[in-house]
C-alpha cells in the first residue's frame, strides 16, 4: 500500500489562481479528511468526507471546495487563491469502524 | 461543534523528567481522543489514543488519562528522552458518529540533556 499520498509537496501561487490539491488512499479507506496548519494555530479541519459522493464542511471551509467521487480520492480545489490561504495541508483518512487516521506527508503551499 | 483546548503551549523539561499536556474538550458526545506527534517538517504521527470508555491508557513511557465527567484529557511522558522534542496534538470526536478529528492547538515540547 501506498498509504495516503498528496501531490503536489510545494506549490506557489499568485493571488487570484485555481487550483487543485490532490489526495489519494490506496487502502479502501472510507473517512478522509483536509487540514489546513498554520504556526500556533494547530491543525483546523477544513472539509470532510465520510463516503464517496458525501462531504460536510469543517471550522474553516471558506474558500475551498471538495468533492468524493470515489473512494480512493478527495481533491481540495482553491478557486481564487488568496496570501491568506499560505499554509501546509494535510489530508488524512480512516477506515469506517476504525478510529485511528493516517496523514499524508503534506502540501506547503505559498500564495504571493 | 467540537471545540478542543490545550494547554499548555509550550514546555521544557530536562531529560528524565515527566511531561504532562492537558486538553479539554466541549462536545459531551466526543468519544474518541487521539495524541499525535509531529517532528518538524514531518506529518502528525498516532503515539496513543483513548476511547471514552476507558479511563487509562498506557504504552511503555507514555499513558493517556480520561475525566469524562470534567471533559479533560492528559498525556504524559515519563523518562522524557531528547527525542520526544516535537509537538503534541490532542484531538477528539465522535468517532462512530462520522465525524473528523478537532486538534487543539499543540504543544511544543522540548527534552534538554
Amino acid at each position: 500500500n501506498a498509504g495516503v499520498t498528496q501531490t503536489p509537496k510545494f506549490q506557489v501561487l499568485k493571488t487570484g489562481q485555481s487550483m487543485t490539491l490532490q489526495c489519494a488512499q490506496d487502502m479502501n479507506h472510507e473517512y478522509m479528511s483536509w487540514y489546513r496548519q498554520d504556526p500556533g494555530m494547530g491543525l483546523r479541519l477544513i472539509h470532510y468526507s465520510v463516503g464517496a459522493g458525501i462531504t460536510d464542511q469543517g471550522e474553516v471551509p471558506n474558500g475551498y471546495n471538495v468533492s468524493r467521487s470515489t473512494t480512493e480520492d478527495f481533491p481540495l480545489r482553491l478557486l481564487s487563491a488568496a496570501p491568506s490561504q499560505t499554509s501546509v495541508y494535510f489530508c488524512a483518512s480512516k477506515l469506517g469502524g476504525t478510529y485511528g487516521y493516517t496523514f499524508g506527508s503534506g502540501t506547503r503551499l505559498t500564495v504571493v | 461543534g467540537e471545540n478542543v483546548e490545550q494547554h499548555p503551549s509550550t514546555l521544557s523539561v530536562q531529560e528524565g523528567d515527566s511531561a504532562v499536556i492537558k486538553c479539554t474538550y466541549s462536545d459531551s458526545a466526543s468519544n474518541y481522543f487521539p495524541w499525535y506527534k509531529q517532528e518538524l517538517g514531518k506529518r502528525p504521527q498516532l503515539i496513543i489514543d483513548i476511547r471514552s470508555n476507558v479511563g487509562e491508557k498506557k504504552d511503555q513511557r507514555i499513558a493517556v488519562t480520561l475525566n469524562k465527567t470534567a471533559k479533560h484529557f492528559s498525556l504524559h511522558i515519563t523518562e522524557t528522552q531528547p527525542e520526544d522534542s516535537a509537538v503534541y496534538f490532542c484531538a477528539a470526536s465522535r468517532a462512530q458518529a462520522g465525524t473528523a478529528l478537532i486538534f487543539g492547538k499543540g504543544t511544543t515540547l522540548s527534552v534538554s540533556s
